[in-house]
C-alpha cells in the first residue's frame, strides 16, 4: 500500500529563515501531493499543491519540489514567521487505488522569534 | 474558515456507548471524507462518500459506520467504544470524487473513559 514518510519528526529556524520540510512517498503511481499545515487545535489547512507532470510550484512565501525520480518532496518557507509555527503533513493520491489522501505522520516546525 | 463545519466539537463518552459525529461539507461540494487523528498520529484515511454513496474506504473498523444524506452531510457512527478510539476525528469535503482540493473541517474531539 501507499506510504508516505517524513525525514524529520521537528524542525525549528529563525524568524525571517528559510524553511525547508521534506517527505518522501513509496507509491510511484501517486499523481497528487499537497502540503497541509495544522495549527494546534484546528484542522488541516491546505497549502499547495502540486500533480506529478510538474517538479515544482510557486505560491505565496511556499514552493513545493517535487522529484519523482527519488519519490522525494518538499515544502520550502520563504522568510519564515511565528505564525508560521504548525504541524506541516505531506499527503499524497493515487489514482491506481481509492481517490484518497495517504498523510506522513507530519513535521513541527518551530519559529524562533 | 474553510466552509466544513462539524459537530459537537468535543465528545465525552464510556467505553462500550455509541457516538454520533455530524459533517457538513462546503456548498458544491459532493464528497465527504473523514479521518481519524490519534496523538502525535498522522492522519487516517477512514472512508470517502460521493453524492450519497461509498467511493472509497480505508482503514475503518467494522464497529464504525457513516453515510451521506440526500442534502449531503454525513454522519460517523462509532459503536462499542474502546479507549482507543479516543481521536480527532476530521471531515473534509471536495468538489469531485479524485480526492483532489480537500478541505477541512475543524474536528470533534472524541474522549472514550
Amino acid at each position: 500500500g501507499e506510504s508516505v514518510g517524513l525525514h524529520l519528526p521537528t524542525l525549528s529556524v529563525q524568524e525571517g529563515d528559510n524553511s525547508i520540510i521534506n517527505c518522501a512517498y513509496s507509491n510511484s503511481a501517486s499523481d497528487y501531493f499537497i502540503w497541509y499545515k495544522q495549527e494546534s487545535g484546528k484542522g488541516p489547512q491546505f497549502i499547495i499543491d502540486i500533480r506529478s507532470n510538474m517538479d515544482k510550484r510557486q505560491g505565496q512565501r511556499v514552493t513545493v519540489l517535487l522529484n519523482k525520480t527519488v519519490k522525494h518532496l518538499s515544502l520550502q518557507i520563504a522568510a519564515t514567521q511565528p505564525g508560521d509555527s504548525a504541524v506541516y503533513f505531506c499527503a499524497e493520491v493515487s489514482q491506481t487505488g481509492a481517490n484518497n489522501l495517504f498523510f506522513g505522520t507530519g513535521t513541527r516546525l518551530t519559529v524562533i522569534p | 474558515d474553510s466552509g466544513v463545519t462539524q459537530t459537537p466539537k468535543h465528545l465525552i463518552t464510556a467505553t462500550g456507548q455509541r457516538v454520533t459525529l455530524r459533517c457538513s461539507p462546503r456548498s458544491g461540494d459532493l464528497s465527504v471524507y473523514w479521518y481519524q487523528q490519534s496523538l502525535d498520529q498522522g492522519l487516517q484515511f477512514l472512508i470517502q462518500y460521493y453524492n450519497g454513496e461509498e467511493r472509497a474506504k480505508g482503514n475503518i473498523l467494522e464497529r464504525f459506520s457513516a453515510q451521506q444524506f440526500p442534502d449531503l452531510h454525513s454522519e460517523l457512527n462509532l459503536s462499542s467504544l474502546e479507549l482507543g478510539d479516543s481521536a480527532l476525528y476530521f471531515c473534509a469535503s471536495s468538489v469531485g470524487a479524485g480526492g483532489y482540493e480537500q478541505y477541512f473541517g475543524p474536528g470533534t474531539r472524541l474522549t472514550v473513559t
